[in-house]
């Protein structure tokens, strides 16, 4: 089992590009979230994915956007970058929305803005 | 969103316990505590969660206050690879369910 694996690993980008991550969940689980983690700074919750529809969303614009697919597998998407958007991006996932079940995260995808 | 307090860091010495407090004075009857810890250039990995009892697993054990207003992670025998981040989180299975809030965890030195 490849666990949750999230691409790139790296990324480079100039203010105002968009970006989209990508995310692929652990095997059997069909629930993803994406965080945001600042340098010294514990993970913000962007938002939560199942079935396909965002469930809950943290204080993030709408510049964050999301997709799920009907495979599970998950799409993080930025508009208009902002230099305070260089941070980890740490996609995570778990079996149903409302269950108590562990998440398992991702390497992450260090986005960095220039 | 219920929110966490935690000590910025502790040390510890190899082989000893070791144990991480943590503060959850606003949280609801839904909330689930759980705890994560994130090695360094790593995401986080899940160590345990508890509701109401403590529990224990091969990782560590979870100590939960009575009145579910405090928990303590506890690591039986520190180790080198111990040393890590130490998130304590609340997550809801209610009308929030799925919104995890993290706090900037406790930084576990352990020192051989």
């Amino acid at each position: 089992d490849a666990g949750v694996t999230q691409s790139p690993t790296h990324l480079i980008k100039t203010r105002g590009q968009q970006v989209t991550l990508r995310c692929s969940p652990k095997s059997g689980h069909d629930t993803v979230s994406w965080y945001q983690q600042a340098l010294g700074q514990g993970p913000q919750f962007i938002f939560q994915y199942y079935e396909e529809e965002e469930r809950q969303r943290g204080n993030f614009p709408d510049r964050f956007s999301g997709h799920q697919y009907p495979n599970y597998s998950s799409e993080l998407n930025v508009n208009a970058l902002l230099l305070g958007d260089s941070a980890l991006y740490l996609c995570a996932s778990s079996f149903g929305d409302r269950t108590n079940t562990e998440a398992f995260f991702g390497q992450g995808t260090r986005l960095t803005v220039v | 969103d219920a929110k966490t307090t935690q000590p910025n860091s502790m040390e510890s010495n190899e082989e000893e316990p070791v144990h991480l407090p943590c503060n959850h004075s606003t949280i609801s009857g839904t909330d689930y505590i759980h705890w994560y810890r994130q090695l360094p250039s790593q995401g986080p990995e899940y160590v345990i969660h508890g509701l109401t009892s403590n529990v224990n697993n091969r990782m560590a054990s979870l100590a939960i206050a009575e009145d579910r207003k405090s928990s303590t992670l506890i690591l039986h025998r520190a180790t080198l690879r111990d040393a890590a981040v130490y998130y304590c989180i609340l997550r809801d299975v209610g009308t929030n369910a799925g919104k995890s809030t993290f706090g900037d965890g406790t930084t576990l030195t352990v020192k051989p």
